[in-house]
């Protein structure tokens, strides 16, 4: 089945660091979302991404999709202590509907 | 607003217990999911449904059932509850989903802690 795998698994990094993340498919993604999930709290919806090479800004938070459609990171400039928490990436699984989610990578900043 | 609502937040069950894990969203949304989080393992899809009386299997169904009579609720059933599914139970929801897959925002319950003795 369709597996996406993300790296690193955990990151720490001093305040004002950057941080990038890298979410790889092993099939072809029309689409991939990003999600942040704060320690004990639920995943929260940040971005999609759907073209080719598609690059968009949030803020310090920049994400991109391959241009095979195969991958996709998540790069933080100048982290914050509200960035820490775990994000995952997640693409449409085989039979399209069904979202399957990244392994996370657990981010921990310190001031 | 409430969004996606799940019962109860903590639950401890012995082996062998069955148990029901609720899931309401009052959002009109077709698309429901179930997943569960256990650690370096991320979510993974137990089971989801695209409407009322429509349900379907994701990546890690066995020991789960799941019915959907109505658009809002969506429950998840532990038929025999076994240690290997002690965890974190979170039920999702979304309004876009088509051909091409999920295509909108999840949702998120702020999920349901799950502990088998």
């Amino acid at each position: 089945g369709q597996q996406v795998m993300q790296i690193p698994q955990y990151q720490h990094v001093q305040e004002g660091e950057d941080f990038t993340t890298y979410c790889n498919s092993s099939t072809t993604l029309s689409n991939i979302q990003w999600y942040k999930q704060r320690p004990g709290g639920h995943p929260v919806f940040l971005i999609q991404l759907v073209k080719s090479g598609e690059v968009k800004k949030q803020k310090r938070l920049t994400f991109q999709f391959g241009e095979a459609k195969k991958n996709s990171s998540l790069h933080i400039t100048a982290t914050q202590t509200t960035d820490v928490g775990t994000y995952f990436c997640a693409g449409p699984g085989t039979g399209f509907q069904k979202l399957v989610f990244g392994t996370g990578t657990r981010l921990l900043v310190s001031p | 607003n409430a969004g996606v609502t799940q019962t109860p937040k903590f639950q401890v069950l012995k082996t062998g217990q069955s148990m029901t894990l609720q899931c309401a969203q009052d959002m009109n949304h077709e698309y429901m999911s179930w997943y569960r989080q256990d650690p370096g393992m991320g979510l993974r899809l137990i089971h989801y449904s695209v409407g009322a009386g429509i349900t379907d299997q994701g990546e890690v169904p066995n020991g789960y059932n799941v019915s959907r009579s109505t658009t809002e609720d969506f429950p998840l059933r532990l038929l025999s509850a076994a240690p290997s599914q002690t965890s974190v139970y979170f039920c999702a929801s979304t309004l876009g989903y088509g051909t091409s897959g999920v295509e909108g925002e999840l949702f998120f319950g702020e999920g349901s802690r799950l502990t088998v003795l």
